[in-house]
């Protein structure tokens, strides 16, 4: 029974470049979350998602982020132009409806050179 | 303003020397508190999910209690494998997000 899964694990960006990140939430899972980590802080919200809706994306910055849940593949987290601040895991977890826990998947360590 | 406050920042224990994490929170409306571990590296793993003040669980040597401002989570004589950073969420009425704690990095040595 395959958790949340997300790749790549790493990614290496140069400064302007694109960030693609993905996400598969668990078996019988139809909200995703994102949120973002910078070394020794806790984890920041940044959007939930249900299939082909944008739920709640007040953790989002205005620019250069967004993010989609397509009705068939992945979860997307897309980051254009990327600059150094934007560093950081990026953690996807995913729940059976809006109320229930939260399950997490591995990660995405973005570096922006 | 920070909605969880997780304390201490960092705990180191001896082996088999029993202690508690604390977090409180300021959300209006609670509808779950969740307990987390994260090691380094990893994504978090779901530990516990409390309710309402007075709900207790347990889990091999951890026990997550809830009042009306704060949760605990009790390790009993922990051991080295419990060594992890140990994270606390709030999910409120009405909203989707959770609010996360800043974590208690615990060592445990042998």
């Amino acid at each position: 029974n395959a958790g949340v899964m997300q790749n790549p694990r790493h990614l290496v960006r140069r400064r302007g470049q694109e960030a693609r990140l993905r996400c598969s939430p668990m078996k019988g899972h139809s909200h995703v979350y994102w949120y973002r980590q910078l070394p020794e802080e806790g984890l920041k919200f940044m959007v939930y998602l249900q299939k082909e809706n944008i739920i709640d994306e007040s953790g989002m910055p205005k620019e250069r982020f967004s993010a989609e849940f397509p009705k068939e593949g992945p979860s997307i987290l897309r980051i254009q132009q990327v600059v150094r601040g934007d560093s950081a895991a990026y953690f996807c977890a995913s729940s059976r409806d809006r109320e229930e826990t939260q399950y997490f998947g591995p990660g995405t360590r973005l570096l922006v050179l | 303003e920070d909605q969880v406050t997780q304390s201490p920042e960092a705990l180191r224990l001896q082996e088999g020397e029993s202690s508690s994490l604390n977090c409180s929170y300021t959300v209006s409306g609670l509808r779950g508190l969740f307990w987390y571990r994260q090691d380094p590296g990893k994504g978090p793993e779901f530990l516990f999910t409390l309710y309402s003040a007075g709900e207790e669980k347990e889990k091999e040597r951890l026990k997550a209690t809830l009042t009306k401002k704060e949760s605990f989570l009790h390790i009993t004589a922990p051991k080295p494998e419990d060594s992890a950073t140990y994270l606390c969420a709030v999910q409120e009425y009405n909203f989707n997000k959770f609010y996360f704690g800043s974590g208690t990095k615990l060592n445990v040595k042998p």
